[in-house]
């Protein structure tokens, strides 16, 4: 079965960078994009960005250019996002989520990074 | 890129319909038929309810369809359950590679 499991809660100061890892097994993780999201807490959903697997082709919203890098380690089916200069309104849970086509269908359990100094 | 708007909140009684609408641009909602649906109970990870504006994802109940006009995609819920009580998110392609999740709606079941 699909599975994308992250890695765990992460504790950073302010002006520091973060660095969350997504595994996926269960399918050819080649074939799928990783999109990644982040949930502030009790606030909405947000697209951060996505990253083609395949090709290592990545694109991020507007907002998070120049802040964030996605890459990912084929030889071990795992994605990672790397936020820098956080600062404390980057306090969320991250999220990675497989895309069949234009729509994330599995989604990890989510990654707490607190920006606290 | 702005937020799809939502309404905040979304209320029904067991056994009602109701509907959640999802307002965005000829850039985004109205540009092609990318529009997802996504339920998040709290503490969870988002669940996908709808794909390309109204395909319904293997083991989702039939009770929910979606569907769209022009710049507004629209989520219902019909014969509301108490486990449909949840936040929702429409999700859309938004042009250039990028996408645009909307504002959230609080469903509650009275």
């Amino acid at each position: 079965q699909v599975q994308l499991v992250q890695s765990g809660a992460e504790v950073k100061n302010p002006g520091a960078s973060v660095k969350v890892s997504c595994k996926a097994s269960g399918y050819t993780f080649t074939g799928y994009y990783i999109h990644w999201v982040r949930q502030a807490p009790g606030q909405g959903l947000e697209w951060m960005g996505w990253i083609n697997p395949n090709t290592g082709g990545t694109n991020s919203a507007q907002k998070f250019q120049g802040r964030v890098t996605m890459t990912r380690d084929t030889s071990i089916n795992t994605a990672h996002m790397e936020l820098s200069s956080l600062r404390s309104d980057d306090t969320a849970v991250y999220y990675c989520a497989r895309a069949d086509g234009y729509c994330p269908d599995y989604w990890g359990q989510g990654t707490l990074v607190t920006v606290s100094s | 890129q702005s937020a799809l708007t939502q309404p905040a909140s979304v209320s029904g009684s067991p056994g009602q319909s109701i509907t959640i609408s999802c307002t965005g641009t000829s850039s985004d909602v109205g540009s092609s038929n990318l529009v997802s649906w996504y339920q998040q109970h709290p503490g969870k990870a988002p669940k996908v309810m709808i794909y390309e504006d109204s395909k319904r994802p293997s083991g989702v109940s039939n009770r929910f369809s979606g569907s769209k006009s022009g710049n507004t995609a629209s989520l219902t819920i019909s014969g509301l359950q108490a486990e449909d009580e949840a936040d929702y998110y429409c999700f859309s392609y938004a042009g250039s590679g990028t996408y645009v999740f909307g504002t959230g709606t609080k469903v509650t079941v009275l």
